[in-house]
């Protein structure tokens, strides 16, 4: 089941914070964060697993509550380098699982 | 570069045709994931081998098959081609299957065009 994203778009001036969420309704093992610029591949940004903890990239940072099944990324104090579509990749619990489902993605443009 | 190959970049064909995609995967992953990104679309997750062996399957079409070989390379090959099919075919490459701490690197993606 796909993940859902929130929100789908976002603009933001230079300077301003944003937060991205991510959700499932199933248990999950791990969720994976990419950002795609147009016309480029998605690339990784951060893994987050089970345990509820919390990571960091320069002035992004990621957090994941299993319980609520939920993931959010935050940017902060975001630059013009920040803008493209998000997607957060889930990976359900459970043996044998191997296939990470991605959302809708949630599109991020910074102005200046 | 993010090490993942793909080719070709861009291939132009008519509907009825059958078309390759090629993808090698970084160096040292045994991983491979094909996906497919249409218009406005997120990233559909068509199928998935480790080190040769189909682990996993999404919702790929019966018209479309894949293999990794002892190379660790891979091919999607998509057949009877409707103009529906044109969008934006990615490999993606990782280390190890399943639950692991590694992400995937991406290749550049293969812009498929159905006429």
């Amino acid at each position: 089941q796909q993940p859902v994203q929130s929100p789908q778009a976002v603009i933001l001036r230079e300077g301003e914070d944003a937060v991205i969420n991510c959700s499932s309704s199933k248990a999950l093992y791990s969720v994976h964060w990419y950002r795609q610029k147009h016309g480029e591949a998605p690339v990784f940004l951060m893994i987050l697993l089970k345990g509820g903890e919390q990571k960091g990239h320069e002035k992004i940072s990621a957090s994941f509550n299993e319980k609520k099944q939920q993931s959010s990324l935050y940017l902060t104090a975001s630059q013009l380098s920040y803008s493209g579509t998000y997607f957060c990749g889930l990976l359900e619990s459970g043996a044998g699982s191997y296939q990470l489902t991605f959302g809708k993605g949630t599109k991020l443009s910074v102005i200046p | 570069d993010s090490g993942v190959t793909q080719t070709p970049k861009h291939l132009i064909t008519a509907t009825g045709q059958r078309v390759t995609l090629r993808c090698s995967p970084r160096s040292g992953d045994l991983s491979v994931y094909w996906y497919q990104q249409s218009l406005d679309q997120g990233l559909q997750f068509l199928i998935q081998y480790y080190n040769g062996e189909e682990r996993a399957k999404g919702n790929i079409l019966e018209r479309f098959s894949a293999q990794q070989f002892p190379d660790l390379h891979s091919e999607l090959n998509l057949s009877s081609l409707e103009l529906g099919d044109s969008a934006l075919y990615f490999c993606a490459s990782s280390p190890f299957v399943g639950q692991s701490n590694y992400g995937y690197t991406f290749g550049s993606g293969t812009r498929l065009t159905v006429v």
